[in-house]
């Protein structure tokens, strides 16, 4: 069973801090997303990465994709409180179903001013 | 109305009511998920649909029964839940050959 472990599971930081959220796996992934959740509310995609090593970035935050593309991080610099939510990492396998997801359990994180 | 949509938001039901969640997907994909989320697991698949075909239920319970009659509504019909069933029930479309999946805002369910 592919599994992806995200840590921390909670993050509770000040406004202006930096964090690091990291989601891995043993397993290899075809392409692996970030998406963030509001309470009440369903996730948001907020990147896919594809290529091993690869490295995006989206104004604050800046995801990257491991060369093995067994592993990702998600880094945000100088947090905001309207960065606080749910991150999600979720990676589609090559073995599986097409397009299905495997999801793991989601950093939380609160940034207050 | 843009990307997917979800009714009810909220729903209170009793362990012997029947009662059917709905998704829309206005983004011309032709795959869409349901996906349980209760506190402290990973989203849980529970049936995918391509093309309005079912290819896959995850192993879930008889009470929960899905319905696709086109590639851009869904339902969820349920019937006789337990209490264990209060959860976040999301809906998700992706389209054909690519692995992004789109999330609707969710049907909060609690059952009494």
């Amino acid at each position: 069973t592919q599994l992806l472990e995200q840590s921390p599971q909670f993050l509770s930081i000040q406004e202006g801090e930096n964090l690091t959220v990291y989601c891995n796996s043993s397993s290899v992934f075809s392409s692996l997303q970030w998406y963030r959740q509001e309470p009440g509310e369903g996730p948001v995609l907020l990147v896919t990465v594809v290529t091993g090593g690869e490295v995006k970035k989206l104004k604050r935050l800046t995801f990257q994709f491991g060369d093995a593309r067994k592993d990702s991080s998600l880094h945000i610099t100088a947090a905001q409180p309207g960065d606080t939510g749910l991150y999600l990492c979720a990676g589609a396998n090559y073995g599986g179903s097409q397009g299905n997801l495997i999801f793991g359990k989601g950093t939380k994180l609160s940034v207050k001013p | 109305e843009t990307g997917v949509t979800q009714t009810p938001r909220h729903l209170v039901m009793g362990m012997t009511n029947k009662k059917s969640l709905k998704c829309e997907q206005h983004l011309g994909h032709n795959a869409m998920y349901w996906y349980k989320q209760s506190a402290k697991k990973p989203l849980e698949l529970m049936f995918v649909y391509n093309f309005k075909e079912q290819t896959e239920n995850n192993s879930v319970p008889s009470r929960f029964s899905p319905e696709c009659p086109n590639s851009s509504h869904l339902f969820l019909h349920l019937h006789t839940l337990q209490p264990e069933d209060s959860a976040l029930y999301l809906c998700a479309s992706r389209q054909g050959g690519g692995n992004e999946q789109f999330f609707g805002p969710g049907t909060r369910l609690t059952v009494l």
